[in-house]
């Protein structure tokens, strides 16, 4: 089935950058398409970012133009870049592998998460 | 931006039928995928392709899908199935996530 491992998470600073990677085993990575879910601390699930197996992205309205999802398939390791942070991007963000197409067939292997806090 | 609508709780007694529903402009246009996620947990895929189960999960979850309407329902429900529930679909090129709905089994 997979497994997915994030890193890269911790204190960012407003305005400044950071860089999450997700290390997936298990499944044929350059296969799948994959995402990035956030969840703010005591709040509901939130859709950030996903890309294709192809490497077509595509964004929340609140992330785009400001982070950048990528994948590096020889290393079977996705990525999301964050510029400009905020204090409302302070959350659990999960890397996530699309069991099939895109649009239709949802989310079948999750990471544990890697927690974000954005804050002077 | 389009919006997906949940009710934020709803309570079930042990062996009852809980149902969950989801709405959005035009919902029965889109596929539906359901999620739950426990306390501490990632989320877990339950439903996708609005009426699919994934291998692994219990036929007493089910859903439908139909005009403005998704819905995810949980036949004779069981203690371990207290959780958030989220149902997700895409409008165009973005993702969507419900506000989430906690199902509590008194």
């Amino acid at each position: 089935e997979g497994q997915l491992v994030e890193s890269g998470g911790g204190l960012g600073q407003p305005g400044g950058s950071m860089t999450l990677s997700c290390a997936a085993s298990g499944f044929t990575f350059s296969n799948y398409a994959m995402s990035w879910v956030r969840q703010a601390p005591g709040k509901g699930l939130e859709w950030v970012a996903a890309i294709s197996g192809g490497e077509t992205t595509y964004y929340a309205d609140s992330v785009r133009g400001r982070f950048t999802i990528s994948r590096d398939n020889s290393k079977n390791t996705l990525y999301l870049q964050m510029n400009s942070l905020r204090a409302e991007d302070t959350a659990v963000y999960y890397c996530a592998k699309n069991s099939g197409f895109i649009k239709k067939d949802g989310v079948d292997v999750w990471g544990q998460g890697t927690t974000v806090t954005v804050s002077s | 931006s389009y919006e997906l609508s949940q009710p934020p709780s709803v309570s079930v007694s042990p062996g009852q039928t809980a149902s969950i529903t989801c709405s959005g402009d035009k919902l029965g246009d889109k596929y539906v995928c359901w999620y739950q996620q426990k306390p501490g947990q990632s989320p877990v895929l339950v439903i996708y392709q609005d009426n699919q189960r994934p291998s692994g999960i219990p036929e007493r979850f089910s859903g439908s899908n139909s005009g403005n309407t998704a819905t995810l329902t949980i036949s004779g429900t069981q203690a371990l199935d207290e959780a958030d529930y989220y149902c997700q679909a895409w409008d165009s090129n973005t993702g969507v996530f419900g506000a989430g709905t906690k199902v509590t089994v008194l």
